[in-house]
């Protein structure tokens, strides 16, 4: 079976540039995840869905952030303008319906370095 | 709010000794409680997850977890370790009512040969 597919795995881009990160969860899961992993804050949910309606995004920093699911098999988080501070690892996560006892599953993540 | 401490950053033990990673959590109600794996350049992976039932959970790879209500913990144990174990491992609690989960800042898993 198919996981949950980042693109892409790695991106460097300059400051001032707009980054688009990438998700593909596994078909039949009706909750997504995005999550930013820094060594300084550890990993952080920053906005998740739930059939393809943003249910919280208490986590996104800042307004430059802006995540989108336009259907069930795809959704983007972008960042525009990006910052150097803005680099980390970004996960995307999914889970079937049924509770928080539905474990997320990951992507491999997507290492975002904003020079 | 939900916490996590995981209060060892970094831990090295030889293989074939055993293993036990702490976690601590803090919440009001009854948690859902995971543990995850993270290998390099990788995504987290799910070792076990407890939400109900018997307090020792049996997972993937060998591990083992107990939920201690009484010491609000939720160690990860393995009676022993393989080379490959090394990785970093996260424990996680997520609240009924939201889907949200915290997690811990993660404890770093060295193997010595």
């Amino acid at each position: 079976d198919a996981g949950v597919i980042q693109s892409p795995r790695h991106e460097v881009t300059e400051m001032g540039q707009e980054v688009t990160l990438r998700c593909k969860p596994i078909s039949g899961h009706d909750y997504l995840f995005w999550y930013r992993q820094t060594m300084m804050r550890g990993l952080e949910l920053l906005i998740y869905f739930n059939n393809n309606v943003p249910i919280d995004d208490s986590g996104m920093p800042e307004d430059r952030f802006s995540a989108k699911m336009p259907n069930a098999s795809f959704s983007t988080l972008k960042i525009q303008p990006s910052e150097p501070r803005d680099s980390a690892v970004y996960f995307c996560a999914s889970s079937p319906t049924g509770g928080v006892n539905q474990p997320q599953h990951f992507g491999d993540g997507t290492r975002l370095s904003i020079l | 709010a939900q916490s996590v401490t995981q209060p060892d950053i970094h831990i090295t033990v030889s293989e074939g000794a055993s293993l036990e990673l702490r976690c601590n959590y803090s919440y009001g109600a009854t948690p859902y409680l995971f543990w995850y794996v993270q290998s390099p350049g990788q995504g987290l992976q799910l070792l076990l997850k407890y939400f109900s039932g018997d307090t020792l959970v049996q997972g993937i790879k060998g591990f083992e977890a107990e939920f201690k209500r009484s010491q609000s913990s939720f160690n990860l144990r393995k009676p022993s370790v393989h080379w490959s174990d090394a990785a970093e491992y996260f424990c996680a609690v997520g609240s009924g009512a939201a889907r949200q989960l915290t997690f811990g800042s993660g404890t770093q898993l060295t193997v010595l040969p």
